[in-house]
């Protein structure tokens, strides 16, 4: 079955810490994967995207994943996280349909 | 360029009610996807549509119906509202085939069913 894991449901963090969030998807889906933020009472926005190529990539507000193959993993990083990155993440791959499939999601908590 | 639109943003349904939510793109987007978002469950498709014309069952479609008569809009039905459906619902839409698969999402709507 297609399947993209969140492995921690909750993550907090003091201010400038590094964060990473853990990700990993089903050998089933495709290795079009992406990570999406969701502020409080918001919508998604994406944060960034692996398609193909270089396995670091890097996206909006600091962020970066890495992709790697062998782990089925693709993990979400910030070197140093402020209060404004509190919100929830959702790791999320291409299903067969040409919709998302998501993960469960990470909530991300920023500490003073 | 407005993107995705989604109304209402709220709405309170009695058990049994029926009601439409709206989707709307102006980015002439073929792949339009609807999606609910319960706690701890992430997104879960629940219809989707490759053009107009043509729409097909995601992961959890039971209770719903769509529609496309247009490239535009996507609505959502809900034919007998339960306090199941009580969730958040996301339109979003794509480029089918398009080299980036980003799928651009509205603001949601937050549906209470009582």
């Amino acid at each position: 079955a297609q399947s993209v894991t969140q492995l921690d449901s909750q993550v907090p963090v003091f201010e400038e810490a590094p964060v990473e969030l853990r990700c990993n998807y089903s050998s089933s889906v495709s290795v079009y994967l992406f990570w999406y933020v969701q502020y409080p009472n918001q919508g998604l926005q994406l944060l960034l995207k692996y398609l193909s190529g270089s396995t670091l990539v890097k996206g909006i507000n600091g962020f970066e994943a890495e992709f790697n193959k062998s782990q089925t993993s693709f993990h979400l990083r910030k070197p140093s996280v402020h209060i404004s990155d509190t919100a929830e993440y959702f790791c999320a791959a291409r299903g067969s349909q040409g919709n998302l499939i998501f993960g469960k999601g990470t909530k991300l908590s920023v500490k003073p | 360029n407005a993107g995705v639109t989604q109304t209402p943003k709220f709405q309170v349904l009695k058990t049994g009610q029926s009601m439409t939510l709206q989707c709307a793109q102006d980015m002439n987007h073929e792949y339009m996807s609807w999606y609910r978002q319960d706690p701890g469950m992430g997104l879960r498709l629940i219809h989707y549509s490759v053009g107009a014309g043509i729409t097909d069952q995601g992961e959890v479609p039971n209770g719903y119906n769509v529609s496309r008569s247009t490239t535009e809009d996507f609505p959502l039905r809900l034919l007998s509202a339960a306090p199941s459906q009580t969730s958040v619902y996301f339109c979003a839409s794509t480029q089918a085939g398009s080299r980036g698969y980003e799928q651009y999402f509205g603001p949601g709507t937050r549906l209470t069913v009582t």
